[in-house]
Formats: structure tokens, C-alpha cells, sequence
């Protein structure tokens, strides 16, 4: 499979714990995106690299969140001292270099935080 | 599979119709407007983009109207199909290459 992919798939958690999600995108993919979804919205923008560099992160994006893409691959999204809001889907996407509107998702890591 | 379409406003179609789902933007500096399809437990998955530029757009079985006058977007899916039944999205291509979301429509349809 060729695809994104993201890991965990689903990650349960007590408050104040921290979690790592994965994201590998497409591999000549150079755009990589988080996103986070609750039940019944729209996914909402978290962050966006190209290659390594990250070059814009929503307001959404507290001090306790943090993505890296340290070597323009895989990318992790880090959320620290978990809070029970923080509980969602958390979608990576990736896309190409000639922007065609098109992204692809991955199927998502879901969180929960007890 | 979990539910994406909890709260969201819902469209039923017989198989076989025409269905129309709509959507209103706000940002009239976007330069792409796009439909995505999200089935349940699965990431959103891109159905077809219009630029700004441009009215009308077709795609196989599908088609996006763009009424910039009004801010409107719609989604024409011809011969809807048992498969087409998930939620749907129309997002805007803002600065970055960031995709914004709109709120979604649950479509079901009915055999």
C-alpha cells in the first residue's frame, strides 16, 4: 500500500499523560499536513510542512501540541499533558509539488482521553 | 465503523436520483474550492476541485457549480449510488496550500 499511513490507529490515554502519533506520507509527496476532527465537524487545520520546514500552525495549535518533520519524511504530532478536549481524529495528509486541490489523508489516528 | 455524520445535516436520495449538496464559503480570496467525500472510519478523500476562475466543472458523475456572486458551492452527483453514501465536505485553498472545511452533509442514499 502506497498510501499515508499513521499509527497508532487508535490511542487511549489517562489526563496529564503525553502521546506520539506517526504519519508516513506518500513518498514523493513533499507537503505534509495535520489535521484534527471531532464527531460531526469538518476536519480542522492543524499545521503544514514542506520538506522539513513547518510553515504555518493554527491558533488550535496550543504550546502542548508539537510536529516535527525531521528529515522531510515521516512527520510526529506530539500532544503533552493530554486533556480531555484534546480527545479527536487526528488526520495527516500528504501532497504533491503541482498543488491540484488534492489532498490525500490518511485513515486517521483516533485519541481518546479518559 | 465509527460515525462521522453525528449532528450533521442530511440528505436522503433514492438510488438512481440526482443529488445536490450545497455549500456557502467566506473567504472570497480562495483560489480553489473543493469537495471531499468521507466515508465512516476512513480520512476525507478528494472528489474534484474548481478554481476561482471558473464556473462550472465536470467530472465523472459528479459536477461543481461555483456562484461566486452569492458564495455558493454545490456538488451534482448524477445516478447516485448505494457507494456514494457518506458525508461531504466543500473546502476552500487559502494561503500555504492550507485546505479549509466547511461544515458537512451526511448523504444517504436509499435503495
Amino acid at each position: 500500500d502506497t498510501g499515508v499511513s499513521q499509527d497508532p490507529r487508535h490511542k487511549i490515554t489517562k489526563r496529564g499523560q503525553n502521546v506520539t502519533f506517526r504519519c508516513d506520507p506518500i513518498s514523493e509527496h513533499n507537503r505534509l499536513y495535520w489535521y484534527r476532527q471531532t464527531l460531526g465537524q469538518g476536519p480542522e487545520f492543524l499545521t503544514y510542512f514542506q520538506n522539513e520546514a513547518q510553515l504555518e500552525k493554527s491558533r488550535l495549535l496550543s504550546d502542548r501540541f508539537s510536529a516535527e518533520r525531521p528529515k522531510g519524511s515521516f512527520s510526529t504530532l506530539e500532544i503533552q499533558r493530554t486533556e480531555q478536549g484534546d480527545s479527536a481524529m487526528y488526520l495527516c495528509a500528504s501532497s504533491g509539488q503541482a498543488w491540484k486541490g488534492e489532498l490525500f489523508f490518511g485513515e486517521g489516528s483516533r485519541l481518546t482521553v479518559l | 465503523g465509527e460515525s462521522v455524520g453525528l449532528h450533521l445535516p442530511t440528505l436522503s436520495v433514492q438510488e438512481g436520483d440526482n443529488s445536490i449538496i450545497n455549500c456557502a464559503y467566506s473567504n472570497s480570496a480562495s483560489d480553489y474550492f473543493i469537495w471531499y467525500k468521507q466515508e465512516s472510519g476512513k480520512g476525507p478523500q478528494f472528489i474534484i476541485d474548481i478554481r476561482s476562475n471558473m464556473d462550472k466543472r465536470q467530472g465523472q458523475r459528479v459536477t461543481v457549480l461555483l456562484n461566486k456572486t452569492v458564495k455558493h458551492l454545490s456538488l451534482q452527483i448524477a445516478a447516485t449510488q448505494p457507494g456514494d453514501s457518506a458525508v461531504y465536505f466543500c473546502a476552500e485553498h487559502g494561503g500555504y496550500q492550507k485546505v479549509t472545511f466547511g461544515t458537512g452533509t451526511k448523504l444517504q442514499v436509499i435503495p
